[in-house]
């Protein structure tokens, strides 16, 4: 089965709302990745996370090791938010990560 | 700002010609890498890199060889290339992951291959 599996596959939001979007792990996750890739293809850094808690703007991320999940929260979305989300895992081993599929947001007026 | 480039970003092939893809990093990092994206998918590892001269498989490695000549310099090379490996490919770098070390994962723009 899937190593991260990142729910759910796809997501619409007004403009202003709140979502979260998850990633769970059945792979012993040591740190955590949030990439966006947005319309016009580029992948955009959002967060590296070790277990605990990031805030940036209206992003918060948050890992739980223990419970094998990460969560992203989108708070006040707006339309520049849409695009594909991506989290990742690293393990002990360092040498790579394991992606998940993907939530595809798109925001409306 | 961390910086990863890659050329061709475009490049139109024929069945069982070679193709090469290049990337170039300027962040001193150890790690490299070389992912594949099918339109509407996420990415699948192709090869990495952990130190130069040297190259690892990742998990669909068949079809493709990579060469790390330099630290800096990682390609990707199809030697027989066909329809299925139209994609678009994505050239990552990176120190250590797994740490505290904020290793972030930096990804270049990708190239967009058309096997014909």
């Amino acid at each position: 089965g899937d190593k991260v599996k990142q729910s759910p596959s796809a997501l619409s939001l007004q403009e202003g709302t709140n979502s979260a979007l998850r990633c769970n792990f059945s792979i012993a996750a040591t740190t955590v990745q949030w990439f966006l890739q947005n319309p016009r293809g580029s992948l955009i850094n959002l967060f590296y996370l070790v277990p605990g808690t990031k805030e940036n703007g209206r992003l918060k991320s948050t890992f739980n090791s223990k419970e094998s999940y990460s969560t992203l929260h989108i708070r006040d979305a707006q339309l520049e938010d849409s695009g594909t989300y991506f989290c990742a895992a690293a393990t002990s081993s360092g040498q790579k990560l394991v992606f998940g599929q993907g939530t595809i947001l798109k925001v409306y007026l | 700002e961390a910086a990863v480039t890659q050329s061709p970003r475009s490049k139109v092939a024929v069945t069982g010609g070679k193709v090469t893809l290049s990337c170039h990093q300027t962040n001193n990092h150890d790690y490299m890498y070389w992912y594949r994206q099918d339109t509407g998918h996420g990415l699948r590892l192709i090869h990495y890199s952990y130190v130069a001269d040297s190259t690892e498989k990742g998990d669909i490695p068949d079809g493709y060889k990579a060469s790390r000549p330099s630290q800096e310099n990682f390609s990707l090379i199809l030697e027989l290339a066909s329809l299925s490996q139209t994609a678009v490919y994505f050239c990552a770098s990176s120190g250590r992951l797994g740490g505290a070390n904020q290793d972030t994962q930096y990804f270049g723009p990708g190239t967009r291959l058309l096997v014909l």
